[in-house]
This record gives C-alpha cells, sequence and structure tokens, in this order.
C-alpha cells in the first residue's frame, strides 16, 4: 500500500532555475491536487486535475506548469524559480471530486536561494 | 464554505478519550464536515467526515449535533502519536470548489 509519493523530500536550488516536484499515487484516484503550505497562509491550491489531460487552476497558479498525461502522475514545475515560491508543496489525491477525502503526500521542502 | 470556530489547544492524558469540539453555525445542507489532522513535517491526514448522522471508522468518531451547528471529534484512546494539529473543515465539494481551507486548527497535546 504505498499511496501517495513524492519526491523529492527536499529540494535547495537557486532563483531563475527550472525544479520539477513529482508526485505518484497507486490508488488510481481521478483527482489530484497540489497545495503549498506558508506559515501565516495555511494551505493554498495551486493547481488540481480531475482526470488525465485534465488541469485547473487553483488560488495560486502563477509561476507553475502542471501536467497529467498519467492517471497515476502529477508532476508540479516551477519554470523560473523566484524565493516567494520558498515552501512546503503537498500533492494530494481523491477518488472523486464530490465529497470524497483527499489524501496527502509527506511533501516537497524546497527552498529557493 | 461556512467558516469554524476551534479551541486553540488541548490536552489530554495517553489512554484517555480526547474530544475535540468545533462550532460551524453557519454550515448549509448540503455541506460536510471534515476532519485532518497535521503532526509536524508531516502532510495532512484526512481522518473522518459526515454530513449529519455520526460516524465511526478506525480512528475515530465524529459526533454532529442535530441542528449541525456543532461536532465533536472523539479519539478514544489517544496514544503519544495523536499529538498535533486537528482541523475541522465544512466543505462543499464537487463543482468547482475542491479547496481544502484549514483554519488555526487545534493542538492536541497527549501527555504520558
Amino acid at each position: 500500500d504505498a499511496g501517495i509519493t513524492q519526491s523529492p523530500r527536499y529540494k535547495i536550488t537557486e532563483t531563475g532555475r527550472q525544479v520539477t516536484l513529482m508526485c505518484h499515487q497507486t490508488w488510481s484516484h481521478s483527482y489530484m491536487f497540489w497545495y503549498r503550505q506558508d506559515l501565516g497562509h495555511g494551505l493554498r491550491l495551486i493547481y488540481y486535475s480531475a482526470a488525465a489531460d485534465i488541469t485547473d487552476k487553483g488560488e495560486v497558479p502563477d509561476g507553475y506548469v502542471v501536467s497529467r498525461s498519467k492517471t497515476e502522475n502529477f508532476p508540479l514545475t516551477l519554470e523560473s524559480a523566484t524565493r516567494s515560491q520558498t515552501s512546503v508543496y503537498f500533492c494530494a489525491s481523491s477518488e472523486s471530486g464530490y465529497n470524497q477525502p483527499q489524501h496527502f503526500g509527506d511533501g516537497t521542502r524546497l527552498s529557493i536561494l | 464554505d461556512a467558516k469554524t470556530t476551534q479551541p486553540p489547544s488541548m490536552d489530554c492524558a495517553e489512554g484517555r478519550a480526547a474530544n475535540l469540539p468545533c462550532n460551524h453555525s453557519t454550515i448549509s445542507g448540503n455541506e460536510y464536515v471534515y476532519w485532518y489532522r497535521q503532526i509536524h513535517s508531516q502532510g495532512p491526514q484526512y481522518i473522518i467526515h459526515g454530513l449529519k448522522n455520526n460516524e465511526t471508522n478506525e480512528m475515530a468518531s465524529l459526533i454532529i449535533t442535530e441542528d449541525r451547528k456543532s461536532s465533536t471529534l472523539i479519539l478514544p484512546h489517544a496514544t503519544l502519536r495523536d499529538t498535533a494539529v486537528y482541523y475541522c473543515i465544512v466543505m462543499h465539494s464537487g463543482g468547482s470548489n475542491y479547496k481544502l481551507t484549514f483554519g488555526k486548527g487545534t493542538l492536541l497535546t497527549v501527555n504520558p
């Protein structure tokens, strides 16, 4: 029962670089989500996906790109990292979009210098 | 989504039941009550959710008042590993609303 895994767990990079955070789930859940968590802001939704090849913006999508070519994977890319994107990033999945709980990975701690 | 009010912190003795309250007086008829918790440096963990009936699973019980304006999460035999921040969320999911909004939650400290 692997569930949902995120990689890497920790990442340090420099401003302007591209970085990709990976998310993989083994439940065949339709929905997947990316959140960032910062002190004082709680969880904020970046992007979500209802199925393969279907993605939509959340609350704070600027500076991020997502793709979902396969149901089980939902990578998040920062095309040109900025210091304001230093955060803890959580991926989540749910069976469907209607009244189903979201199950979270353990997060990626990203520091941008 | 309706707002929730939780106490900022609670203590519980190991082995005793932990009862975590949540007020959600503006909840609407199609909104569910969800409980999550977050242990330091880990991802949020789903615990339980319900609409109006009491619910129980292997982790906890959820008691929702008849008027649905408040609820209580019960951890029947708290252990040290249950020390975490517990979040009560009221949410109508579906349509275009998938965003989980975590408030400040309740820091539950289980003491030996």
